[in-house]
């Protein structure tokens, strides 16, 4: 268990639909990333946080976005959903940039 | 953008032998990474690595960073089945606080 929880772990919509996928990271991380991992691209780099600010952007779609919150939990928010949006969405926490990250455990999304 | 490539892309090990993973970056290494999968599940970290010439190791696990062949290895001995899983290899770019790129993995089998 890396202290990273992640809900929900599974997910299914429709496509066009909006949802929210929610990262509580490790006691005491400041920083969370999201990862997006699917068969054709593999795992990819979405979004960084620190302490509540964006930090810096990979892959990322406009029609996702995502927020750090006060008490450091994240969310990340995917709308007009496609059919290959369909992927597995990791958050992962560490205490500061360059440091081990430890990934939770996956949202499972599919989108029909 | 950095590329990480990773061989071979799988393997079949008799329990009880030796083998080898490679990682070999397009760019300049700041610092690599080890993960191992389970399939559909959560990263789990094993080493992080972070100077040319820096080796780790945990268990029966070893990982090398050759800096000038801008390349990482990483050893299992006496290979259990517990050993099995997809290991992925992921690394900074570098000059930002953006995440991890990480190869495409190396799908790991041990045979009994």
């Amino acid at each position: 268990d890396s202290g990273v929880t992640q809900t929900p772990k599974h997910l299914i919509t429709a496509t066009g639909q909006r949802v929210t996928l929610r990262c509580s990271p490790r006691s005491g991380d400041l920083s969370v990333y999201w990862y997006q991992q699917s068969l054709d691209q593999g795992l990819q780099f979405l979004i960084h946080y620190y302490n509540g600010e964006e930090r810096a952007k990979g892959n990322i779609l406009e029609r996702f976005s995502a927020q750090q919150f006060p008490d450091l939990h994240s969310e990340l928010n995917l709308s007009s959903l496609e059919l290959g949006d369909s992927a597995l969405y990791f958050c992962a926490s560490s205490v500061l940039a360059y440091n081990e990250q430890f990934f939770g455990p996956g949202t499972r999304l599919t989108v029909l | 953008s950095q590329e990480l490539e990773q061989s071979p892309q799988s393997l079949i090990v008799q329990e009880g032998k030796n083998l080898t993973i490679n990682c070999t970056s397009s760019k300049t290494l700041y610092g690599l990474y080890w993960y191992k999968q389970k399939y559909g599940e959560g990263l789990i970290f094993l080493m992080m690595l972070q100077k040319g010439g820096e080796e780790k190791s945990h268990e029966k696990i070893t990982a090398k960073l050759d800096e000038k062949k801008q390349q990482s290895s990483l050893h299992i001995t006496a290979s259990q089945p517990s050993h099995a899983g997809i290991y992925l290899c992921g690394a900074f770019t570098g000059g930002g606080a953006d995440g991890l790129t990480f190869g495409k993995g190396t799908h790991l089998i041990i045979q009994p």
